[in-house]
């Protein structure tokens, strides 16, 4: 069974600009949550999507933003980026209930 | 879920050495609590997922307990080895995926 993939690995971009992030969930599985993790606040929730519905959302500005698709494919879309944005993005896969997460790789978001 | 706390920050043991950690949570609102351990250049891996008061699971040489009445778990890993290395995370949360991560407690395991 293939992980969770996100793609792209690594991204720069300068302030004020946007910036779309994706990511492909494990077959099977319907619930997508994104990660941001930075140095300073450790790793936090975002929003978590369930067939294409956003079940939760952490504390972030409206900046951030997300979707899912009917194939359960999810993306990520930060606008107006600020040089605080640079953080490694997670996005975490599963199935519905109190099942584990499976993680991808991660996004490394540099804004200059 | 806010104010997880997680003890002790960074750990260093000798190879063979057993060790364990706390993860303190709030108790009102529980649904289930998360370990995931989280290695250097890879993404975190989920250890267990807990949700009954006195549930205890076990892998290999780790193992976890939950007391949901209380607001804490302990993570135990016996005979430490050099790839237990990594920072060891839990998470709680109230209800679907949304996990409050602690800061984690580091753990080095020296030859």
């Amino acid at each position: 069974k293939a992980g969770v993939t996100q793609t792209p690995r690594y991204l720069i971009k300068t302030r004020g600009q946007q910036v779309t992030l994706s990511c492909s969930p494990i077959s099977g599985h319907r619930s997508v949550s994104w990660y941001q993790q930075t140095p300073g606040q450790g790793l936090q929730f975002l929003f978590e999507y369930f067939s294409e519905t956003q079940r939760n959302k952490g504390n972030f500005p409206g900046r951030f933003s997300g979707r899912q698709f009917s194939n359960s494919r999810s993306e990520m879309n930060v606008s107006t980026l600020e040089l605080g944005d640079s953080a490694l993005y997670l996005c975490a896969s599963s199935l519905a209930g109190p099942y584990e997460q499976y993680f991808g790789p991660g996004t490394r978001l540099t804004v200059t | 879920i806010l104010n997880v706390e997680q003890s002790p920050q960074s750990l260093h043991v000798q190879e063979g050495d057993s060790t364990n950690f706390t993860c303190s949570f709030p108790s009102s609102n529980f649904y289930a609590l998360h370990w995931y351990r989280w290695e250097t250049a890879k993404s975190p891996e989920a250890l267990f997922v807990m949700t009954l008061n006195g549930d205890e699971k076990k892998k290999g040489r780790i193992s976890a307990t939950l007391n949901t009445k209380e607001g804490y778990s302990y993570l135990y890993i016996k005979g430490s080895q050099p790839e237990d290395s990594a920072t060891y995370l839990c998470a709680p949360t109230g209800g679907g995926n949304k996990l409050t991560f602690g800061t984690g407690t580091q753990l080095k395991v020296e030859l």
